[in-house]
């Protein structure tokens, strides 16, 4: 596609609920970064792949968040038993290789009521 | 203390005005530095990105590094409404996305 792909765009969901987050990079990107952003503030890093590996998952918070990439493409970030402070726009960016600058999609407003 | 310090406004100025934004930074190992655009409900835009000290210049974008003193600059000359965004200083100790940190934005609202 032309750019980063994210769906939904909007998640609404309640406290407890497990959620899936879709990104589609731009085609022939093998990096691709998940970043968190919370109103007000500046994306914060959770996690970078290249290719089908997690290279680095440093930011992830706990273990109610897993992330996978599993034919270099596509990546889906998972959170499990979601509370109200997941609440955030959830940021997903590609880059031709992990030395490129990054392309980011609009992101998936997730809700946790 | 944060690593990546930006003054988040709002800063208003009149159509026309040269703009300056900033950040200041405490990882001396951040070799990369960027600036992002951001309008709302859209995900940040890559305006500027410069290696190590100096200036960088592109349109009426002109970006300044200067490690010694840990400070970044992003100056917008002639600006226009449509330059009204948040804009998000980054910065990274190595090439790409390396956990690039990034600055909490700057409103900017530029008045017709």
């Amino acid at each position: 596609g032309a750019g980063v792909s994210q769906t939904p765009s909007n998640k609404v969901t309640e406290k407890g609920k497990y959620v899936e987050l879709r990104c589609d990079p731009i085609s022939g990107h093998t990096a691709l970064y998940w970043y968190r952003q919370s109103l007000g503030q500046g994306p914060e890093f959770l996690i970078y792949f290249q290719g089908t590996g997690a290279a680095d998952d440093s930011g992830l918070p706990n273990d109610r968040f897993f992330a996978v990439r599993p034919e270099g493409s596509v990546s889906t970030l998972k959170i499990q038993r979601t509370e109200r402070g997941d609440s955030a726009v959830y940021l997903c960016a590609s880059s031709l290789t992990s030395g490129e600058k990054l392309f980011f999609g609009s992101g998936t407003q997730l809700s946790v009521l | 203390q944060k690593e990546v310090e930006q003054d988040p406004g709002p800063l208003s100025v009149p159509e026309g005005a040269i703009v300056s934004l900033n950040c200041t930074y405490s990882n001396s190992a951040f070799q990369y530095f960027m600036w992002y655009r951001q309008y709302s409900r859209k995900g940040p835009e890559l305006l500027m990105y410069t290696y190590s000290s100096g200036n960088k210049e592109d349109g009426r974008f002109t970006a300044q590094v200067d490690k010694s003193s840990k400070y970044i600059s992003l100056f917008i000359r002639d600006s226009q409404p449509s330059d009204s965004a948040t804009y998000l200083c980054a910065m990274s100790p190595a090439a790409g996305g390396f956990k690039t940190i990034f600055g909490a934005g700057t409103r900017l609202f530029v008045k017709a």
